[in-house]
């Protein structure tokens, strides 16, 4: 069975800090990868997804970036961090580039202080 | 253009009650998918159903039924005989068939509160 998992599981980060968050999936070969972000107000934004390794798709420009560096890796970072950049940050994985169900991380809450 | 409306941002019911979270959604395309998923207070969101514009067919899963109407572009989520574990966001989302990525159009969710 396939399961996705992200950490750290929380953070706290001074403002003007590095990020660097990191989602791994097993169980899945060539998987579609998907950041999305959670303000408080609960709507999701999707930040950035991939098809392949080396492949990324940016949805919203800001101050954040993120790498796909092995098939089933995803990684979100940031050089410096921004008050606006807190939230909860999920990871989701789907199986193709067809309309398939999203698969969701448990999500890494950070405060930027 | 894409589009998910769930016009309910919080209902409360007090447990055992049934309750209909709505969902409205807007596409150009004749091929979509629709899903809903649960947050619970943990954060991680489930998914819990995907529906394709050719299956207008209710489905019913334990507690949990699901209405799809294209003449009215509704796909509402019914819960019968609420009870307090049912506590969550909701999200009701919509994907055309051949956007690029797979990408999930999500509604701003719904908190349902259920109390005991």
């Amino acid at each position: 069975s396939q399961t996705i998992h992200q950490w750290p599981a929380t953070l706290v980060q001074p403002v003007g800090s590095p990020l660097s968050l990191e989602c791994t999936v097993e169980g899945t070969s060539n998987p579609n990868l998907y950041w999305y972000r959670q303000a408080a107000g609960r709507g999701l934004q999707l930040l950035f997804y991939s098809v392949g390794i080396g492949q990324i798709s940016s949805e919203v420009p800001q101050n954040l970036s993120a790498s796909r560096p092995q098939d089933r890796q995803f990684i979100l970072s940031s050089k410096k961090l921004l008050l606006s950049d807190s939230g909860f940050y999920l990871c989701a994985w789907s199986a193709g580039t067809l309309s398939y169900e999203q698969y969701f991380g448990p999500g890494t809450r950070l405060t930027v202080t | 253009a894409q589009k998910v409306t769930q016009a309910q941002t919080e209902i409360s019911v007090v447990e055992k009650e049934d309750v209909t979270l709505d969902c409205v959604y807007e596409t150009r395309d004749t091929t979509y998918y629709l899903f809903w998923y649960k947050q619970p207070p943990s954060g991680e969101l489930v998914f819990l159903i995907r529906r394709n514009s050719f299956d207008e067919q209710n489905e019913i899963s334990g507690r949990y039924s699901w209405n799809f109407q294209k003449s009215t572009s509704s796909f509402n989520f019914t819960i019968t005989a609420s009870q307090v574990v049912d506590s969550a966001v909701y999200f009701c989302a919509l994907s055309e068939l051949y956007n690029q990525g797979g990408k999930l159009i999500f509604g701003q969710g719904t908190e349902l509160s259920v109390k005991p």
